[in-house]
């Protein structure tokens, strides 16, 4: 088992649409990360959360650090949101600055 | 925010040829730069730590001699793919933490590597 999953692993949706896409850990964490991947493979840095919730403009990221679990959602959908989205924690060790990948969500926004 | 500059972006390449990769923390100083790989709908797999003015760490599997690793300055971190191999093909990309009262992540644009 993954110590970090996504799900859905592809998500094909209309455009204007309510996004969510899940993120679950199983180790314990500093920081979770919500990265964006489009086609030509340069990643951004869309949040970094420990807590809470988070929100840039029509994106808006929650974590619930009992149940390890993390939210992306995306309000209105564009097909330019289309990219893989990638989570990705942190470890809790003092001084580790490793990031551990969930294996992305496929988003496609169909006009 | 935090800029990192990776160069080239594309790069074919012969058998049995090296490539040098190149990232560069442009408006902060990078102690330390990850070396990620990422196989086509795959996600990123750690391939080694770099760290500046010390040896890189290597990650379980993960060739020493073929993927060579300096870190030489505060700025710069070079991965060379030696002896490439058509199953070295991959997209490369690097990162960089930047340490503060918590500690974001920069990713370099990648370099997708074919080798032919």
């Amino acid at each position: 088992k993954n110590e970090v999953e996504q799900s859905p692993q592809n998500l094909t949706a209309q455009e204007g649409e309510f996004i969510t896409i899940n993120c679950s850990y199983s180790v314990g964490i500093s920081a979770l990360h919500w990265l964006q991947q489009h086609p030509g493979g340069g990643i951004v840095s869309l949040f970094m959360l420990s807590s809470g919730k988070k929100k840039h403009g029509r994106l808006i990221a929650t974590i619930n650090i009992q149940e390890k679990h993390s939210s992306l959602h995306i309000t209105a959908s564009h097909p330019r949101d289309s990219a893989v989205y990638i989570c990705a924690v942190r470890s809790e060790d003092f001084g580790n600055e490793k990031l551990t990948f969930g294996t992305g969500t496929r988003l496609t926004i169909i006009p | 925010g935090a800029v990192v500059s990776q160069h080239p972006s594309r790069v074919i390449c012969k058998s049995g040829t090296s490539v040098k990769i190149e990232c560069r923390s442009l408006d902060f100083q990078a102690t330390t730069m990850f070396w990620y790989r990422q196989f086509p709908k795959q996600s990123l797999m750690l391939m080694a730590t770099s760290n500046e003015g010390s040896k890189a760490t290597y990650e379980q599997g993960v060739e020493k001699d073929k993927f060579l690793i300096n870190h030489a300055s505060l700025t710069l971190s070079t991965l060379t793919v030696t002896s490439a191999h058509p199953e070295d093909s991959s997209f490369y990309i690097c990162s960089a933490p930047v340490q503060g009262w918590v500690t974001e992540a920069f990713f370099g644009q990648g370099t997708r590597l074919t080798v032919v």
